[in-house]
């Protein structure tokens, strides 16, 4: 059965320091990958989302994300962060092919930025 | 703007009482879905829509029921057989084929 792992339920960092937030996945074909971003209170903004071609991929917000097929892996990065990015982040995976939309998410990873 | 929108952002019910929690959507978006949202729990697909007048249980239905009698609404009822109703419900809708999803901000129902 396909599943996503954040194996980190809440990261603190400094504004300013650099940010990777984890993300493992298990699926059994090609995968459609998604980060998404929620603020408190409110619904989920799409951060990137990968499914063919390079695999880093650029997104909003600043945000990046690498696809490691051999790990089963997609990492969400931001090279500096901003007081502005706390916020929970959502790792989600889905099928690569028409018909079937079921994502499957991730639980979640808190993200805290000290000033 | 497009978009979706939730109403009401808060409701209040006390057990026993069904409700019904609105989703709309002028994105013109075939599909469209429901998630129950706990915390560290991540998100839960309650049901979903490909098309209009079909849906599919997800993988927490029991409790809950839909329509879809229009393209762009999606309604959810909360029915008194939900044993845990309350949580944050999110609404969201894809184009047909495509699994990016963009979501709604959410109704938050709190059962006493």
């Amino acid at each position: 059965a396909q599943s996503v792992t954040q194996p980190d339920i809440h990261i603190t960092v400094s504004e300013g320091a650099s940010l990777e937030l984890r993300c493992n996945y298990s699926y059994g074909a090609t995968p459609y990958l998604f980060w998404y971003v929620q603020s408190p209170g409110q619904g989920l903004q799409l951060l990137l989302k990968y499914f063919s071609g390079d695999t880093l991929v650029q997104g909003i917000k600043g945000f990046e994300a690498e696809f490691k097929r051999s790990q089963s892996s997609f990492n969400l990065r931001k090279p500096s962060v901003h007081w502005s990015d706390a916020a929970e982040y959502f790792c989600a995976v889905g099928p690569y092919h028409q018909g079937a939309q079921k994502l499957v998410f991730g639980q979640g990873t808190r993200l805290t930025i000290n000033p | 703007d497009g978009g979706i929108t939730q109403s009401p952002k808060y409701l209040f019910r006390k057990e026993g009482q069904n409700v019904t929690l609105s989703c709309e959507q002028n994105l013109n978006h075939d599909a469209m879905y429901w998630y129950r949202q706990d915390p560290g729990q991540g998100l839960r697909l309650i049901y979903y829509s490909q098309i209009v007048n079909d849906f599919q249980k997800g993988d927490i239905a029991e409790g809950y029921s839909v329509s879809r009698e229009k393209k762009e609404s999606f309604p959810l009822t909360v029915t008194s057989a939900q044993k845990n109703p309350t949580a944050f419900y999110l609404c969201a809708s894809s184009l047909q084929g495509s699994n990016e999803q963009y979501f709604g901000p959410g109704t938050r129902l709190t059962v006493t």
